[in-house]
């Protein structure tokens, strides 16, 4: 199975600034089959970005997704306080879809 | 868009088995997979496994083979999660969740997410 790395584990930042968080994979993800998800504490994931580059039904366009075959980026262009909480990726291009251990977005 | 509900906390003892349901509605539900995923306090996101109802069959993550059961009842939109040999590690929510396109367990993201259910093991 792919596994995937996130780095870094935690990302200390303020209100304004930019987030960049990075996912890399043990071997090519086919098709950038690659999604971010956050997570606040108490709620499920919501999916932010898919194929790698797309923003997902109602996802503000400060969140953007880059990246192929093993090296994908989340950039948060301009923090909102809402925007502090815990991010995942995940693939979806081979079985099983595995996930990354996440990043921790928190308020500096 | 689909609504996806869950079942509500157990507490189990070691041993045992759980039951978890997600009964979906708003959107079609035989041809989508329906993903389980489980997240330990504290941890990180664990696909366990799925099913597309309308095939009937259940693809299972290796580390939960011979443990996990997934079924689907089309008749009712609901698709279902058993673990049995309950074990303490085992204590997590888990989440059932929608892929984003139909047939297929791969090329689609989870668009829909239940509530997640705590499942809680204690002797």
């Amino acid at each position: 199975e792919i596994v995937l790395t996130q780095s870094p584990a935690t990302l200390s930042l303020s209100p304004g600034e930019r987030a960049t968080l990075s996912c890399g994979a043990s071997q090519s993800v086919s098709s950038s089959y690659l999604a971010w998800y956050q997570q606040k504490p108490g709620l499920a994931p919501r999916l932010l970005i898919y194929d790698a580059s797309s923003r997902a039904t109602g996802i503000p366009d400060r969140f953007s997704g880059s990246g192929s075959g093993t090296d994908f980026t989340l950039t948060i262009s301009r923090l909102e306080p809402e925007d502090f909480a815990v991010y995942y990726c995940q693939q979806y291009g081979s079985s099983p879809g595995t996930f990354g251990q996440g990043t921790k977005l928190e308020i500096k | 868009q689909v609504q996806l509900v869950q079942s509500g906390a157990e507490v189990k003892k070691p041993g045992s088995s759980v039951k978890v349901s997600c009964k979906a509605s708003g959107g079609t539900f035989s041809s989508y997979a329906i993903s389980w995923v489980r997240q330990a306090p504290g941890q990180g996101l664990e696909w366990m496994g799925g099913i597309i109802p309308i095939f009937g069959t259940a693809n299972y993550a290796q580390k939960f083979q011979g443990r996990v059961t997934i079924t689907a009842d089309e008749s009712t939109s609901t698709a279902y999660m058993e673990l049995s040999s309950l074990r303490s590690e085992d204590t997590a929510v888990y989440y059932c969740a929608r892929a984003g396109g139909s047939g297929s367990y791969v090329r689609y993201p989870l668009t829909d997410w239940g509530q997640g259910t705590l499942v809680t093991v204690s002797s």
